[in-house]
């Protein structure tokens, strides 16, 4: 079965630099899309980053453009999202997604890794 | 950006009660539009996709149904696992955006 493992999140400072990883198993990943959203505390669901089956697109809400970055290794079957210029508002919980086959949607999620920005 | 929101915010329910939630686009988003369910602590889950598809493995007691710019999503007899949060999202133009949510508890 589908299977999405997240992990990098932890407590950094403002302005810095984090990199979180999604590794994925039990479906084709080269073949799909791959996404991450994230919830801050408390809070609702943001769409971050999406990343097309062969690496080729990527798109981010204005909120993170420019100081987030998504990209893929598909022989590691692994997405990263490097997070720079990281500030407060960015701390959240980060979920790594699988794409639809068709449209786009949000059709498995990983467990999620805590991010925290805050000196 | 397409502003989403839904009705109620919460609601109280029992168990076998039909519970209806709505969605409305600050557009038309045609039926790009898919419901979630996050229960407390966990990762969200993919319920419906493109307003009425029911995704695979979900019980046939959740549906969905609209277009256009509105949306409505039914549960026909809550059960406990359905205490969650209820989130719509859209997906017709970039920024993908979602609802608010709507919080479903128990009376």
């Amino acid at each position: 079965q589908v299977q999405l493992v997240d992990s990098g999140g932890g407590v950094v400072q403002p302005g810095r630099s984090l990199r979180l990883s999604c590794a994925a198993s039990g479906f084709n990943f080269r073949n799909y899309g791959m996404h991450w959203v994230r919830q801050a505390p408390g809070k609702g669901l943001e769409w971050v980053a999406l990343i097309s089956y062969d690496g080729s697109n990527k798109f981010y809400p204005d909120s993170v453009q420019g100081r987030f970055t998504i990209s893929r290794d598909n022989s590691k079957n692994t997405v990263y999202l490097q997070m720079d210029s990281l500030r407060p508002e960015d701390t959240a919980v980060y979920y790594c997604a699988k794409d639809c086959p068709a449209g786009s949607c949000f059709a498995a999620w990983g467990q999620g890794t805590l991010v925290t920005v805050s000196s | 950006d397409i502003q989403m929101t839904q009705s109620p915010s919460s609601l109280s329910a029992s168990v076998g009660d039909r519970v209806t939630i709505t969605c409305q686009a600050s557009q038309d988003i045609t039926n790009f539009l898919n419901w979630y369910r996050q229960r407390p602590g966990k990762a969200p889950e993919l319920l419906i996709y493109d307003a009425s598809n029911l995704e695979t493995g979900v019980p046939s007691r959740f549906s969905g149904g609209g277009s256009g710019t509105d949306f409505t999503f039914t549960i026909s007899r809550l059960q406990p696992e359905d205490i969650a949060t209820y989130y719509c999202q859209q997906y017709a133009d970039f920024p993908f955006t979602f609802g608010p949510g709507t919080k479903v508890d128990f009376k």
